[in-house]
């Protein structure tokens, strides 16, 4: 089946720093990725909506200029959370929909920040 | 905020029992999805209705669907230890945003 890989799984990173998540389609072209956050306990969030070749659209409430998304090609999305700070540490999660088949959404395995 | 309800937050019960979880939505939707998702692990999908359906089976999974009460049920038959996880519903909308519920924390004691 169609696998969507984020990368890093985890990463540890210092405030003030910035910390770039990747999403990637393995086997098939996304028009159109999703990020999700999601802080320990809690559900998931969406972010943003990530079309390739224009700008992401942010959900109310989502800082686009600290939560950069790029989506360059049809296979790759990044999440660049800039200046991090401690209450920035989540697990972020994409999603991907396929260009043949708009019905099915592919979820990432996730990634976490801690950021210290 | 689009986020659905769930309820309740946590279950906790005996194998072979049967767990039910609700949610509630606040939009029109494409279709609800209710998924799975092991401690700090990522999703994993279960079953999928479509804003047409009323119900659907998937092994021991049962979901219900009343879009005029906006809300949606799942019901896991025969339950087992494996099946402690979280559980979420979420709401589909026709651009493909989907938009989870609060979860269900499920315990199952062997």
């Amino acid at each position: 089946g169609a696998v969507v890989s984020q990368h890093p799984s985890w990463v540890i990173c210092k405030s003030g720093t910035s910390v770039k998540i990747e999403c990637r389609s393995l086997d098939f072209q996304a028009t159109t990725m999703f990020w999700y956050r999601q802080f320990p306990k809690q559900s998931l969030m969406l972010m943003a909506t990530s079309n390739e070749g224009s700008k992401a659209t942010y959900e109310q409430g989502v800082e686009k200029d600290k939560f950069l998304i790029n989506h360059a090609s049809l296979t790759l999305s990044t999440l660049t959370v800039t200046s991090a700070h401690p209450e920035d540490s989540s697990f972020y999660i994409c999603s991907a929909i396929s260009t043949l088949d708009s019905r099915r959404t592919y979820f990432g395995e996730g990634s976490w920040l801690t950021v210290v | 905020s689009q986020q659905g309800e769930e309820d309740p937050q946590a279950l906790s019960i005996q194998e072979g029992e049967n767990a039910t979880m609700n949610c509630s939505y606040k939009t029109s939707i494409n279709n609800l999805q209710w998924y799975r998702q092991n401690s700090g692990r990522g999703l994993v999908h279960l079953i999928l209705i479509r804003s047409n359906e009323r119900e659907k089976h998937s092994g021991r999974l049962r979901v219900t669907l009343d879009t005029s009460k906006k809300s949606s049920s799942l019901l896991i038959t025969a339950s087992r230890a494996a099946d402690t996880a979280s559980y979420f519903c979420a709401t589909v909308s026709t651009g493909n945003q989907f938009y989870f519920g609060t979860g269900t924390s499920l315990t199952v004691i062997p």
